[in-house]
């Protein structure tokens, strides 16, 4: 199976900070990764596929890169609403696999 | 507007078996790949099971192999998990997901309590 990685675990962060997460596949995916976002209580939502694809509706705040092992899910300026636990997923190989989580909090 | 919304969990003890269903809105339900998520309270992600708009194709995670069965009803816009020998490890919070490899729409999700 593909471990995926992501870093770190848990941050701190103020309303307008520029948020940067990792997540590193222990095999190469091509651009078979989608990020999902998920607040207390609430399913997953997806925010990006094909690793920079923003699903509808997705503020442009959000912005995801990378290819191969290594990609990242940047948010521009954090707002008040995305405060949650992000969550980075493979789709290259079964079976489909996800990250331990980012939970992003205020500072 | 897409909606999944999914029932059935409840408590059941080891080895026991339970009927999960999600009914599907808004969008043409044959068209799309369907497929079962879980999350474990406080725990991450895991990938269980999909199957086709065409029902042909089925697939499964090795950790519900032979125990979960997944099935879908196109006319009634429904998709099933039949979950059987559970043990204390199935506990988790079951998501209906529409999409094959990345998911666009989740359900709100049914939990799913497996103890004695």
């Amino acid at each position: 199976d593909i471990q995926m990685t992501q870093s770190p675990s848990s941050l701190s962060a103020s309303v307008r900070d520029r948020v940067i997460i990792t997540c590193r596949a222990s095999q190469d995916i091509s651009n078979h990764l989608a990020w999902l976002q998920q607040k207390p209580g609430k399913a997953p939502e997806s925010l990006i596929y094909a690793a920079s694809a923003l699903q509808s509706g997705v503020p442009s705040r959000f912005s995801g890169s990378g290819s191969g092992t290594d990609f990242t899910l940047t948010i521009s300026s954090l707002q008040p609403e995305d405060f949650a636990t992000y969550y980075c997923q493979q789709y290259k190989h079964y079976p489909l696999t996800f990250g331990g989580g980012t939970k992003v909090e205020i500072k | 507007q897409v909606q999944l919304v999914e029932s059935g969990g409840g408590l059941v003890k080891p080895g026991g078996s339970l009927r999960l269903s999600c009914i599907a809105s808004g969008f043409t339900f044959s068209d799309y790949y369907m497929t079962w998520i879980r999350q474990a309270p406080g725990k991450g992600l895991e990938w269980l099971s999909h199957i086709s708009g065409s029902i042909i194709y089925t697939n499964y995670a090795d950790s519900v192999k032979g125990r979960f069965t997944i099935s879908r009803d196109n006319p009634k816009m429904s998709l099933y998990l039949q979950m059987n020998s559970l043990r204390v490890e199935d506990t988790a919070v079951y998501y209906c997901v529409r999409g094959e490899l990345d998911f666009d729409y989740w359900g709100q999700g049914t939990l799913v309590t497996v103890s004695s």
